[in-house]
This record gives C-alpha cells, structure tokens and sequence, in this order.
C-alpha cells in the first residue's frame, strides 16, 4: 500500500525566501507525481505533473523534482510571497486510477 | 471549460440523517472521483467512474455511502444514518482518460 508523506507539517518563511517543500512515498512504482495548492475552504490547483520518466518539471518560480529510485520529490518556491501562503500537497498515482496524497506542508509567507 | 461544480459548497445536519452531494464534471470528462478530506489531512480516495460504471471502491466507503452517476455526466454521493465521523469535506474530481485531474471546491459536512 502506498503512503505518502510530506516534511515539514508547517512552515513560516519571510517574503523573498527561497524554500523547499519535501515528499516521500514508499512504492517507487508511480506513475506520475502531482504537487498541488490548497487555500482555506478550496478545492485543489494543480501546480506541476511530473511523469516517471521525467526528472523535473518547472512553472515560473516553482520547480518540482522527482528522484523515484529513492521515492522522494522536491517543490522549489523561489523568491517567497505573501500570495504564496496555501498548503501544498504532493500526490502519486500508481496502478489504477487513484491519486495517494500526502498530508500536506502549510506555509505561511510573512510580509 | 466552466470547471468543476459541486452542490452544496457546506451541508450541516444532525446525527442520523441522510444526505446527498452533486457533483458535475467538465463537460466531456469521462472519469470522475469522489475523495474525502478531513481537517489537517490529505484527501483519501472513495470512488472511481468512468463513464457511468462505477469502477473502483476504497474500504473507506462503507454500506452507508453510496455513489451514481447515472448518465456517465453529474454524480451523486449519498450518505445515509450520518455519524460524527462522516464530518469532513467531500472533493469531487474529473478527467479526460488517463489526463490530470481537476477538482471542485468540495461540499463540508458538518455532523451536529
């Protein structure tokens, strides 16, 4: 059974600080990997797709990474703001059609 | 592509009672996925269509909960002799085969 895990539960960062949100999962046999936004009361955003074949995946000041041999990925946020502040969940879909999601990395940005 | 819309966005209800959310999907969409969330958790996977043909079900959804999607377009997810536990926010998803899902807003139930 897959599980996903995801490092740190919350995080306080002042605005213009790069940072890196950590997931985990523990079957490598993955098919794609999603990093999604959630603010308060809000469905999902996704913010970046990465396929198993694929390393890394980048939209504006985000950057996912994707190591599957270890089961672990990356979201880089460069240059932190306010409008930032969400929670981030990282999900994995392995066989079948179900996304295993993490419980998510609440940051807060500070102006 | 108007996204996804589920109804209502917050049910509150008492103990024992039934209840029913909708769902409707991106036009066109023939996969749809009902999760579950609850507070400070990651959602968790309920059940699966494509088309009309309920395909996948979690050991989450007991006998209690029970979900249609009777033309392959909206669903419904009914929950039936409500329990404190069932309080949380009920996330419906779609998409276009084997593409990224795409989710709703979510319908909160609240169980007094």
């Amino acid at each position: 059974k897959q599980e996903v895990t995801q490092i740190p539960a919350a995080l306080s960062v002042p605005e213009g600080e790069n940072l890196v949100l950590n997931c985990s999962f523990t079957d490598s046999a993955i098919y794609n990997l999603q990093w999604f936004r959630q603010d308060p009361g809000k469905g999902l955003t996704s913010l970046l797709l990465i396929q198993s074949s694929q390393r890394e995946q980048t939209s504006g000041r985000l950057n996912a990474s994707l190591d599957k041999s270890s089961g672990r990925s990356t979201l880089y946020i460069a240059a932190s703001q306010p409008g930032d502040s969400a929670t981030y969940l990282c999900a994995v879909k392995n066989a079948g059609n179900m996304l295993t999601f993490g419980g998510g990395t609440r940051l807060m940005v500070k102006p | 592509d108007t996204g996804v819309s589920q109804d209502p966005r917050h049910k509150i209800t008492k103990r024992g009672q039934n209840v029913t959310f909708r769902c409707d999907p991106i036009s066109e969409h023939n996969r749809l996925y009902w999760y579950r969330q609850t507070l400070g958790q990651g959602p968790e996977f309920l059940t699966y269509f494509q088309n009309e043909a309920q395909l996948e079900k979690s050991r989450l959804l007991s006998d209690r909960f029970s979900a249609e999607r009777p033309k392959g377009s909206f669903s419904t997810l009914e929950i039936q002799r409500t329990e404190q536990g069932d309080s949380a926010m009920y996330l419906c998803a779609c998409s276009r085969d084997n593409q990224p899902q795409h989710f709703g807003d979510g319908t909160r139930l609240s169980i007094l």
